[in-house]
């Protein structure tokens, strides 16, 4: 595998609940991402930070919030989310050097429904 | 702004012959050009990358892909197609000039290896 972990694997949620996902990468690497898989559309950049601040925000509803308290963790936080936010969300790490072309390594992905 | 199309939903090829998943792009400066491959319910897994130099670029698993810059092209080749390669690919970009870290990723091809 990758490297790069996250959980919970599966989540069901209704649209008033408040939960988090949680990725977690191995690989040493200082800059984090999260993007959306939606069925029948191309990946979707949301997050991106580098040396633990965001720096790429793609305009993304207030309902998703990201947190990055070191370079080896991200959250994505969820509070009454709509049934077209279920989706597969992933995240991946790289390590940013500056302008040198990193390679961007994910992990499994949270499957989300949203009921 | 940076793009790229994947022109092709579904590839199908029978095992033993050569597959050709086809992207082509469009960057405003130099292009850096990355393929993942998605299996059922995991996460992308890194392929190969052109950042600069020889045109062909070999990765994993015996796949390879030609940068051709007149053509905005970046196509992934297999000699030998196995039924294991079946999955879904998917094309991405970054454009280098821009200063962004984001990739922009295709809709992806779902390649089907008949056996």
């Amino acid at each position: 595998e990758t490297g790069v972990t996250q959980t919970p694997r599966h989540l069901v949620m209704g649209m008033t609940n408040k939960k988090s996902l949680k990725c977690e990468q191995h690989l040493g690497h200082n800059a984090m991402y999260w993007y959306k898989q939606s069925a029948k559309k191309p990946l979707e950049l949301m997050f991106v930070y580098s040396l633990e601040e965001r720096v790429e925000n793609n305009s993304v509803p207030s309902r998703f919030s990201p947190e990055c308290p070191n370079s080896s963790h991200l959250f994505l936080h969820l509070h009454t989310l709509q049934p077209e936010d279920s989706a597969l969300y992933l995240c991946a790490s790289s390590q940013d050097s500056g302008g040198a072309i990193d390679t961007q390594y994910f992990g499994p992905g949270t499957r989300l429904t949203v009921l | 702004a940076q793009s790229v199309a994947q022109p092709e939903d579904q590839v199908n090829v029978a095992e033993g012959n050569p597959l050709t998943v086809k992207c082509t792009y469009s960057v405003s400066g130099n292009p850096y050009l990355f393929w993942y491959v998605q299996y059922p319910n995991r996460g992308l897994q890194f392929l190969l990358k052109y950042i600069t130099g020889d045109n062909l670029v070999k990765g994993s698993y015996g796949f390879e892909a030609e940068f051709n810059k007149s053509q905005t092209s970046f196509h992934l080749k297999k000699p030998s197609a196995l039924v294991s390669d079946s999955a879904l690919y998917f094309c991405a970009v970054r454009d280098f000039g821009t200063g962004r870290r984001a990739l922009t990723f295709g809709s992806g091809t779902r390649l089907q290896v008949q056996p």
